[in-house]
C-alpha cells in the first residue's frame, strides 16, 4: 500500500531564505506524487506533480521537487520564501488502483518578515 | 471558469441531527471525489463518482454517510445521524475523464462541520 510521511508539522523561515519541506513515500511500484497547497479559507491547489518523467519537477510560484528513488523522498523546495507562501502544504501519492489521493499529514509553513 | 463550489461553508449541528453537504464540480468534469479531514488527522478519501455512478466508496466510514450524484452533476453527502467524531472539514474535488492517465483534481474550499 502507498503512503507518504511529512517529516515536519511546522516549518518557519525568514522571508527571502530557502524553503525545504520534507516528504518520504512508501510504494511498491513507481508512484505518482504531488504537492498541494492550501491557503487559509481556500481550496487545495496543485503545486506540482511527478509521474515518472523527469525526476526534477518544477511547479508554480517557484517551487520545485526532486524525486529520489534511492531515498524514497520527494522534498519540496523554493530558493527564496515570500510572505505569500505561508500556507499548509501536503505531500500526496496517488493510489495505484484508482485515482484516489493519499495525503500526508501536512506541513504548515510560516514566513517571518 | 468557476471552480469547485461547496455549500455550506460552515455547519454547526447537534449530535443526532442530519446534515447535507453539497458540491458543484467544474462544468464538464465527470469525476467527483469526496475527502474529509477530521481534527488532527490526514485528509482521507471517502468516495469517487464517475458521472452518476459510484466508482469507489471504500473510504466511506459507515452507513450513516450517504453520497449521491443524481444526473451526474452536483453531489450531496448526507450524514444521518451525525456523531461527534464526524466533525471536520469535508472537501470535494473534480477532474476530467483522464482515461489511464492522471488528470488534476481541483478542490473546493471545503465545508467545516462541527457536531456538538
Amino acid at each position: 500500500a502507498q503512503s507518504v510521511t511529512q517529516l515536519d508539522s511546522h516549518v518557519s523561515v525568514s522571508e527571502g531564505t530557502p524553503v525545504l519541506l520534507r516528504c518520504n513515500y512508501s510504494s511498491s511500484y513507481s508512484p505518482s506524487l504531488f504537492w498541494y497547497v492550501q491557503h487559509p479559507n481556500k481550496g487545495l491547489q496543485l503545486l506540482l506533480k511527478y509521474t515518472s518523467a523527469a525526476t526534477l519537477v518544477k511547479g508554480i510560484n517557484g517551487f520545485e521537487a526532486e524525486f529520489k528513488k534511492s531515498e524514497t523522498s520527494f522534498h519540496l523546495t523554493k530558493p527564496s520564501a515570500h510572505m505569500s507562501d505561508a500556507a499548509e502544504y501536503f505531500c500526496v501519492v496517488m493510489s495505484g488502483s484508482s485515482y484516489k489521493l493519499i495525503f500526508g499529514s501536512g506541513t504548515r509553513l510560516l514566513v517571518r518578515p | 471558469e468557476a471552480g469547485v463550489t461547496q455549500f455550506p461553508s460552515h455547519s454547526v449541528i447537534e449530535k443526532g441531527q442530519t446534515v447535507t453537504l453539497r458540491c458543484d464540480p467544474i462544468s464538464g468534469h465527470d469525476n467527483l471525489y469526496w475527502y474529509r479531514r477530521v481534527m488532527g488527522k490526514e485528509i482521507k478519501f471517502l468516495l469517487h463518482f464517475v458521472k452518476e455512478s459510484k466508482q469507489d466508496e471504500s473510504g466511506m466510514p459507515n452507513n450513516r454517510f450517504l453520497a449521491e450524484r443524481t444526473g451526474g452533476t452536483y453531489s450531496t453527502l448526507k450524514v444521518q445521524p451525525a456523531e461527534l467524531e464526524d466533525s471536520g472539514v469535508y472537501f470535494c474535488a473534480s477532474s476530467q475523464d483522464g482515461g489511464r492517465s492522471y488528470n488534476e483534481q481541483f478542490f473546493g474550499p471545503g465545508t467545516r462541520l462541527t457536531v456538538l
